[in-house]
């Protein structure tokens, strides 16, 4: 079974930029997550998707945003990009519910010049 | 609110002694544990969880956890460490009172195994 994959790997941006990240989930899995990873903040949670529908949000402004697909597939975008954006996201997949466990990509490092 | 910490950033520890990297919890309700192990420039593995049922837990790679409901801690452990088991740790709780997937993270340990 492929695991979870996201593209790109690595991305430079300059401030100002969008930018869309992109998660493949384990197939058969609808839940979608995002999380953001910084030396700073730790691993912060973004956003899940469930069923093409944004199940929770977490403190993030609203510069970021996300969406999902009919096939489970999930994009994140980042408007407007700040230094501070610079991080590794990393995108969880699950099947949703409470008691099985998350699944993750190796994650997207973007760096924001 | 849910949230866990860990309170060392560094663990050393010499090959084939036994590794314990700490955890404790706070949470409403009862608690969804899980640890995940990250390698330089990689995502993160799952290694165990702690839903309910039997207070150790053992997962991958030869670890296991021991949840703790007086002491609200979930330690993990190995019995004999080995020199690729060098890595960050992360335990998470999931947040039940918001959704499924959302998890809270502590601030990760680094192991060291010492050869």
């Amino acid at each position: 079974k492929a695991g979870v994959t996201q593209t790109p790997r690595y991305l430079i941006k300059t401030r100002g930029q969008q930018v869309t990240l992109s998660c493949s989930p384990i197939s058969g899995h609808r839940s979608v997550s995002w999380y953001q990873q910084t030396p700073g903040q730790g691993l912060q949670f973004l956003f899940e998707y469930f069923s093409e529908t944004q199940r929770n949000k977490g403190n993030f402004p609203g510069r970021f945003s996300g969406r999902q697909f009919s096939n489970s597939r999930s994009e994140m975008n980042v408007s407007t990009l700040e230094l501070g954006d610079s991080a590794l996201y990393l995108c969880a997949s699950g099947q949703g519910d409470l008691n099985t466990e998350a699944f993750f990509g190796q994650g997207t490092r973007l760096t924001v010049v | 609110a849910q949230s866990v910490a860990q309170p060392e950033d560094q663990v050393n520890v010499a090959e084939g002694n036994p590794l314990t990297v700490k955890c404790t919890y706070s949470v409403s309700g009862n608690p969804y544990l899980f640890w995940y192990v990250q390698y330089p420039n990689r995502g993160l593995q799952f290694l165990l969880k702690y839903i309910t049922g039997d207070n150790l837990v053992k997962g991958s790679y030869g670890f296991e956890a021991e949840f703790n409901k007086s002491q609200t801690s979930f330690h993990l452990k190995k019995p004999s460490a080995l020199v690729s088991d060098s890595a960050l740790y992360f335990c998470a709780v999931r947040d039940i009172m918001t959704g499924a997937n959302n998890l809270f993270f502590g601030t990760g340990t680094r192991l060291t195994v010492i050869p």
